[in-house]
């Protein structure tokens, strides 16, 4: 199985600050990554696809790069609703597996 | 608009079998290209994919699981579902079932949390 690999495990922001959160997989999965964000008691969001496409009706402050085997989320300008947990998915090759995410916590 | 919605018993016994459904609307599972999975979360962890069925009656497993997992579906009920044998503690889960398309998951359900204890 694919490895993916989150850091940091956690983050303290404050409003306005710019985010980014790698992941790093344990082998080339080209494009096939999806970022998602997960609110307390709630289910994941998909927030974006094939590593850099927005999913409709995200906010453009989110954005999503890289390629192979190190992928980038990135917040720019923190927003009070983004204090979330956030996944890495690759979907290269079956099993699909999940990073063990990112907490983004208020600093 | 879709919508999934999973059900089924939210306390079994080690070593019993759960059985869980989800069912779903505003898209049909005969669609080519549409499948549905299902996804797992411990109290505080992290997600662990679990199964998924395509639009052709295509399966996938989670590779350690594999041999305590079914996936199957009722296409004329909008519902797919996943059967656990052997269930134990370590199970304790919430339980989502989420559409995917293009090998993403866009729409998932509320999720089911699953018990395991005597």
């Amino acid at each position: 199985d694919i490895q993916m690999t989150q850091s940091p495990s956690s983050v303290s922001a404050s409003v306005g600050d710019r985010v980014t959160i790698s992941c790093r997989a344990s082998q080339d999965i080209g494009s096939w990554l999806a970022w998602y964000q997960q609110k307390p008691g709630r289910a994941p969001n998909v927030l974006i696809s094939a590593a850099s496409t927005l999913q409709s009706g995200v906010p453009s402050r989110f954005s999503g790069s890289g390629s192979g085997t190190d992928f980038t989320l990135t917040i720019s300008s923190l927003q009070p609703e983004d204090f979330a947990t956030y996944y890495c998915q690759q979907t290269d090759s079956f099993p699909p597996t999940f990073g063990q995410g990112t907490k983004v916590e208020i600093k | 608009q879709v919508t999934l919605r999973e059900s089924g018993p939210a306390l079994v016994k080690p070593t019993q079998t759960l059985t869980l459904t989800c069912t779903f609307s505003g898209f049909s599972l005969t669609t080519t290209g549409m499948c549905v999975s299902w996804i797992r979360q411990p109290p505080g962890k992290a997600l662990e994919w679990l199964a998924r069925i395509d639009w052709d009656d295509d399966r996938y497993y989670n590779t350690s699981l594999k041999t305590r997992l079914t996936i199957s579906k009722d296409t004329s009920k909008n519902q797919v579902v996943l059967t656990m044998t052997n269930m134990e503690p370590v199970d304790t889960a919430t339980y989502y079932c989420a559409r995917t398309v293009t090998r993403t998951s866009d729409y998932w359900g509320q999720g089911a949390l699953v018990t395991v204890s005597s």
